[in-house]
């Protein structure tokens, strides 16, 4: 979905490396997601935010952090970064204004490879 | 913990055929389903979504049919295209108020011309 955009859209480094994956958002929305893609795994929750500064762990938050600045920014960060959590990464949003119907909307993925 | 899954990892389907995909659930609180499709190099991308109270719902070529007796929900694609090549994925809110979904792993659905 273009309303969600996701930067890099790859991105190679190093163990030991700290590094940010970005998440925008121009669908007004006020809950933001970030998920974790692994082959035979499906889609896991590392964190989720729905209002600006808040901040909740998902099922596999260990090793990752986030900040929610602004409503349309929700960034990633990997603090020391290690080669298990080569994965692809989702940024996603949804509308408290929905209700029940909690569909999020997914960026492009940032393919993530660490060495 | 409650889990989402699918019957089958991979099926295959000729053009035109109609494919039906299936996801088990294993919450019996879970309040609303939906499936994604994410083609390869994307994101997943919403399809159809279906509440507990009903048991069908109809789109274009897709229908989601949802059996709470046991616990499983169904994506049918019509005249399947080729286009329609691509994983899908159903998910779960689990109900209450935090509306988080669980995923399954999802199915490969290769569409043969």
């Amino acid at each position: 979905d273009a309303d969600v955009t996701q930067t890099p859209r790859n991105r190679i480094t190093k163990t030991g490396k700290r590094i940010m994956l970005e998440c925008s958002q121009t669908k007004g929305h006020d809950r933001m997601y970030w998920y974790r893609q692994d082959p035979g795994l499906g889609l896991r929750l590392i964190y989720y935010s729905f209002d600006v500064k808040d901040i909740n762990k998902g099922e596999i938050s260990d090793g990752y952090s986030v900040s929610r600045q602004a409503q349309a920014k929700f960034s990633l960060s990997l603090e020391s970064a290690i080669p298990n959590q080569t994965a692809l990464y989702f940024c996603a949003t949804s509308d408290q204004s929905a209700g029940m119907e909690n569909i999020q909307y997914f960026g492009a993925g940032t393919r993530l490879s660490v060495l | 913990g409650e889990s989402v899954g699918l019957h089958l990892p991979t099926l295959s389907v000729q053009e035109g055929d109609n494919s039906i995909i299936n996801c088990a659930y294993s919450n019996s609180a879970s309040d609303y389903f939906i499936w994604y499709k994410q083609e390869s190099g994307k994101g997943p991308q919403f399809i159809i979504d279906i509440r507990s109270n009903m048991d069908k719902r109809q789109g274009q070529r897709v229908t989601v049919l949802l059996n709470k007796t046991v616990k499983h929900l169904s994506l049918q694609i019509a005249a399947t295209q080729p286009g329609d090549s691509a994983v899908y994925f159903c998910a779960e809110n689990s109900g209450g108020s935090n509306y988080k979904l669980t995923f399954g792993k999802g199915t490969l659905l290769t569409v043969n011309p």
